[in-house]
């Protein structure tokens, strides 16, 4: 079974498109993020979720909206596709209380944007 | 804020060799976590060892194994014994307890010669 499945794993698009990119977690973990890998390989997160709440958004750009509907699932939704926003999307979840706990990541979703 | 340095982009081993990947951080914090992950091709995020600021024993998993220097803000990774499994890029990250979330440094590629 897998812990964190993401879909779609990959995802090319228009510029000017509206996406979505689906997240769950089949841990149990009250914790969810979305982290950015850029063309550089770089990591960077982007928003954290605990119990549903909004708890960390890393001066993202408002044309991303993240939703977690319940604590388990964490969708990321992307208004008006820009050329920068190509990049790997990759969810995670952790349990909050025990900050020495390790992130499972989930295999990420390559965007293309054209 | 909190940073994290991996100063080799790239390194080179042979199989059966032991590599050194170096990782400096900076943070004003007391109390932190300190990861390794591996990205392989696949781009699956594997943790391969992590290490708690307040412990001064060194973490060891298997082949793995860490320096950690507090004072100094250092935490390389020793790999004993390379295999051509361990070929992927390693990202050294730091653990904010504020959402959990993880500051990666900007990775190093490693790879096995057989």
């Amino acid at each position: 079974d897998t812990a964190v499945s993401q879909t779609p794993k990959y995802l090319v698009t228009q510029m000017g498109n509206d996406k979505s990119i689906k997240c769950e977690q089949n841990l149990g973990h009250d914790t969810m993020y979305w982290y950015k890998q850029d063309s550089k390989k770089f990591l960077k997160i982007m928003f954290s979720y605990n119990n549903k709440e909004l708890i960390i958004n890393e001066t993202v750009p408002n044309r991303f909206s993240p939703k977690s509907p319940d604590k388990a699932h964490l969708n990321l939704h992307i208004n008006s596709l820009e050329l920068g926003d190509s990049a790997v999307y990759f969810c995670a979840s952790s349990q909050w209380a025990d900050t020495n706990t390790e992130a499972f990541f989930g295999q990420g979703t390559r965007l293309t944007v054209v | 804020a909190q940073t994290v340095t991996q100063s080799q982009p790239e390194m080179s081993v042979q199989e059966a060799e032991t590599v050194t990947l170096s990782c400096t951080y900076d943070t004003s914090e007391s109390d932190y976590y300190l990861f390794w992950y591996k990205q392989p091709p696949s781009r699956q995020m594997i943790l391969v060892i992590r290490q708690e600021a307040y412990k001064q024993q060194n973490a060891t998993e298997n082949r793995f194994s860490v320096n950690f220097q507090k004072a100094a803000k250092s935490f390389s990774l020793k790999i004993s014994d390379s295999q051509l499994g361990d070929a992927a890029m390693y990202f050294c990250a730091y653990s904010v307890e504020y959402g959990n979330k993880l500051v990666f440094g900007a990775g190093t590629i490693l790879r096995v010669k057989s």
